[in-house]
């Protein structure tokens, strides 16, 4: 069983058009995220989910619109993609998002989402 | 000066060498630390939690240098299966956040 699932894993599109990915763990955990890994590779958070509610925010253009229905999903929708949106996107999940004695601060990681812009 | 930084190498060693990777965190409240390991085209996995103390976990140990903010991983006895991009991640608590910073990796090349 997959823990951390995310689809499409590739998604080829032109510029001006709006995609959708989409995210589920039965990790049964609270918290939800959302990293972008540019072709330097560099891995940078940008949304948050703590039990639906949204707790990071990071710098990202309104173009970027995360959904949580439930806990135990997080999409992420993107409107009118650019050139530079091309990256790989992973959703994680992690137990709860507050320290806590027992909290490893470990992150389960998608397979990511590999999405090309045109 | 980024939040997390790493020399990206590659580190291109023969098997059974002693690797060390470096990397030094901007934040002095950083409160947890972690080595992840990414596989070429595969997600992030932990690789090991880096306490205080130095902890050590089969041929990987780690170390935490909290008054210098730097974190150091020693890899013994290279295996070809240790080639991957080892990643230095440092975590902020702040409210009800749990932030995780990661580095740009070190690329690790283990040549038979």
């Amino acid at each position: 069983d997959t823990a951390v699932s995310q689809t499409p894993k590739y998604l080829v599109t032109q510029m001006g058009n709006d995609k959708s990915i989409k995210c589920e763990q039965n990790l049964g955990h609270d918290t939800m995220y959302w990293y972008k890994q540019d072709s330097k590779k560099f891995l940078k958070i940008m949304f948050s989910y703590n039990n639906k509610e949204l707790i990071i925010n990071e710098t990202v253009p309104n173009r970027f619109s995360p959904k949580s229905p439930d806990k135990a999903h997080l999409n992420l929708h993107i409107n009118s993609l650019e050139l530079g949106d091309s990256a790989v996107y992973f959703c994680a999940s992690s137990q709860d998002s507050v320290y806590q004695a027992g909290n490893t601060g470990e992150l389960f990681f998608g397979e990511g989402s590999r999405l090309t812009v045109l | 000066r980024k939040e997390v930084e790493q020399d990206p190498g590659p580190f291109n060693v023969p098997e059974g060498a002693t690797v060390a990777f470096n990397c030094t965190y901007s934040n002095s409240a950083s409160q947890s630390f972690f080595w992840y390991r990414q596989d070429c085209r595969k997600e992030p996995k932990l690789l090991m939690s880096v306490y205080s103390s130095g902890n050590e976990d089969g041929r990987f140990t780690a170390q935490l240098n909290r008054a210098s903010q730097y974190i150091s991983l020693l890899i013994r006895d290279s295996k070809l299966s240790d080639s991957a991009t080892y990643l230095c991640v440092v975590s902020l608590y702040g409210g009800a956040t749990n932030k995780l910073i990661f580095g740009t990796g070190t690329l690790l090349a283990v040549q038979p």
